[in-house]
């Protein structure tokens, strides 16, 4: 299940089981986006990305969704295993010469 | 072969002390960020250069001063450190000004001040 409030929101999901991390981003004139995973005591890395011009992109065991009309990104994962435990984030380019913002965080709990 | 280095991954530190941490990225990037992430796991970006030039400042405190000797070089020193400065620094790096490619992230400076 999912939960939200002060904590950071936690998503739990049985091994072997597929997850979905929802991301809403903020600037409709954002034409980029990234997933990013962050594991335990590590800098976040780079999982997949996607344009704007696309709906969606998979890569292995992930795919990720792009719903420009409700500025919705999606990220999942199949076949969820333990080693997907982790922190993963959402980014977007808002455009010109700005870094990446990042949302804010969703923690994946993978129960073996 | 890490390709975003930061160093030290721990610092602990007194309140008004002076402290520094450094980044290299052996990428060939010609840009370079500091992001900042709280407790919270909260990521925002502070700074971000492009070939040594400063190109955003997030309204960091002026306690914050980047250096970028050269573009493989993004170092952060801060001035009279604050409990609230305790965080987790993340260097990162890309290719062009606007990354309209992934950047790439260092291991983490987790900064504590008592």
């Amino acid at each position: 299940g999912e939960s939200v409030g002060l904590h950071l929101p936690t998503l739990s999901v049985q091994e072997g089981d597929n997850s979905i991390i929802n991301c809403a981003y903020s600037n409709s004139a954002s034409d980029y986006f990234i997933w990013y995973k962050q594991e335990s005591g590590k800098g976040p890395q780079f999982i997949i990305d996607i344009r704007s011009n696309m709906d969606k992109r998979q890569g292995q065991r992930v795919t990720v969704l792009l719903n420009k009309t409700v500025k919705h990104l999606s990220l999942q994962i199949a076949a969820t295993q333990p080693g997907d435990s982790a922190v993963y984030f959402c980014a977007e380019n808002k455009g010109g010469n700005t870094p990446l913002v990042f949302g804010k965080g969703t923690r994946l709990s993978v129960i073996a | 072969d890490t390709a975003v280095s930061q160093t030290p991954k721990y610092l602990v530190t007194q309140m008004g002390n002076d402290k520094s941490i450094k980044c290299e990225q052996n990428l060939g990037h010609d840009t370079m960020y500091w992001y900042k992430q709280d407790s919270k796991k909260f990521l925002k970006i502070m700074f971000s250069y492009n070939n040594k030039e400063l190109i955003i400042n997030e309204t960091v405190p002026n306690r914050f001063s980047p250096k970028s000797p050269d573009k493989a070089h993004l170092n952060l020193h801060i001035n009279s450190l604050e409990l609230g400065d305790s965080a987790v620094y993340f260097c990162a790096s890309s290719q062009g000004l606007r990354p309209n490619t992934e950047a790439f992230f260092g291991q983490g400076t987790r900064l504590t001040v008592v």
